[in-house]
């Protein structure tokens, strides 16, 4: 496998199911991060993990809860979701070294999250 | 916080027409990037401009960013089917590297 990949690619739960969505690099990246991106706007940024510190939560609901066990790994546990957090989930990677004029990101397919 | 406003939001041209997206801030970026989404994928980086001025090239794709750092466009020539997709850019600043700030996006459709 190369790059940034996610599973499930597709998931549809109720609002009293837990579920958890993986993203995995394999870039030798140290940042990680979780986006949600919602029909007609922007990408929203959720969480960031720097050398496996988190490093940025943009005010998410509790309901998101990430973990980062190693700068390879990363994932998104859910629970008692709502049908407004139906949307695609987004993992993506970078060098994350501040001393860097600018770190570029790399972005896996995503996850088509359905909430019922 | 920092806003990066493209435009337009939604283009559809034919086969072999030129169009501009633009990108649009208030604020200084220390560097630009320009990503394509296809439907049902994440965004992929074309490219990543970084010096006000800067002009870069990708085949039929012509990127620029600002003398002051603050906007960006990206000229398509002869448009193809296969540049359709969501354009968006995405802001960076030095000390903060691991974040973006991400454009509203500029959907575009080429048709045959």
């Amino acid at each position: 496998e190369t790059g940034v990949t996610q599973t499930p690619r597709h998931l549809v739960m109720g609002m009293t199911n837990k579920k958890s969505l993986k993203c995995e690099q394999h870039l030798g990246h140290n940042a990680m991060y979780w986006y949600k991106q919602s029909a007609k706007k922007p990408l929203e940024l959720m969480f960031v993990y720097n050398f496996k510190e988190q490093t940025e939560n943009n005010s998410v609901p509790s309901r998101f809860s990430p973990e980062c066990p190693n700068s390879s790994h990363l994932f998104l546990h859910l629970h008692t979701l709502q049908p407004e957090d139906s949307a695609l989930y987004l993992c993506a990677s970078s060098q994350g070294l501040v001393s860097r004029a600018y770190n570029e990101q790399f972005f896996g397919p995503g996850t088509r999250l359905t909430v019922l | 916080t920092q806003l990066l406003e493209q435009s337009p939001q939604f283009l559809s041209i034919q086969e072999g027409e030129n169009l501009t997206v633009y990108c649009n801030s208030s604020s200084v970026f220390s560097s630009l990037q320009w990503y394509r989404q296809e439907p049902g994928e994440g965004p992929v980086l074309l490219v990543t401009v970084v010096t006000g001025g800067e002009v870069k090239k990708l085949k039929r794709l012509t990127f620029q960013f600002g003398d002051a750092r603050k906007d960006s466009s990206l000229h398509i020539t002869a448009a193809q089917p296969g540049d359709t997709g969501l354009y968006l850019c995405a802001g960076g600043n030095r000390g903060t590297a691991s974040k973006l700030t991400f454009g509203t996006g500029t959907r575009l459709q080429v048709t045959l």
